[in-house]
């Protein structure tokens, strides 16, 4: 299967406690973003990589959280110290970006999500 | 900041029906698009569109940019059409998408 992969699945963790999620691209993809959806919403914008830059933030990024896409391939998003707002499906989705041939908007491919809930 | 709006929240329908989702916009986008999501999580697209109109199989969509607005048809639905859709808008340099709230749709026997 070569879409878009998260991992974990689900994570269950104390307040306060650290976690990190990994989500792996569709190989070619080199623009990397990541979501949140709470119960009942649609899914809101965190943050966007295009290769190894972070090129955007949304401002529901507090301090707390950090992302990181070191070599331009597959993406981690840290949380400290973590709250029981915290608690949430995270998404990341993958797409092309602009080319030679290809215009700005492409479709983007999401993976199944890491659904964290903090105790 | 641009708003998404969705309507009906909830939809329940017939096999066979014909079914209308529409979406509503605030500034001007890039693209809209069109996503469903099945319990669980995962979301997949279903349409980009810039203009005019877009079809796939039993489902068509359609922009007018004028108004800012978009509809999402299913014609002969069925029940394994019974899902959440989403409208999303991208703009941006990084084309991110701004989602509306989706549509619970259930599609009965």
């Amino acid at each position: 299967d070569t879409g878009v992969s998260q991992d974990p699945r689900h994570k269950i963790t104390k307040r306060g406690q650290n976690v990190t999620f990994r989500c792996d691209p569709i190989s070619e993809h080199n623009r990397l973003y990541w979501y949140r959806q709470t119960l009942g919403q649609g899914p809101e914008f965190l943050t966007y990589f295009q290769n190894e830059a972070q090129l955007e933030k949304s401002r529901l990024l507090s301090d707390r959280f950090s992302a990181e896409r070191p070599k331009g391939s597959f993406s981690t998003l840290e949380i400290q110290r973590t709250e029981q707002g915290d608690s949430a499906m995270y998404l990341c989705a993958s797409s092309l970006g602009a080319g030679p041939n290809r215009l700005g908007n492409q479709p983007q491919h999401f993976g199944d999500g890491t659904r964290l809930s903090i105790l | 900041k641009n708003e998404v709006e969705q309507s009906p929240q909830n939809l329940t329908a017939q096999e066979g029906e014909f079914i209308t989702i529409n979406c509503s916009y605030s500034v001007g986008i890039s693209a809209l698009h069109w996503l469903q999501q099945h319990p669980g999580g995962g979301i997949v697209s279903l349409f980009m569109l810039s203009s005019g109109k877009k079809k796939h199989g039993r489902l068509i969509a359609t922009i007018n940019i004028q108004e800012k607005h978009s509809s999402l048809h299913i014609t002969a639905s069925h029940p394994r059409d019974s899902a959440v859709y989403i409208c999303a808008t991208s703009s941006g340099s990084a084309r991110q998408l701004t989602f509306g709230s989706g549509t619970q749709l259930t599609v009965l026997p």
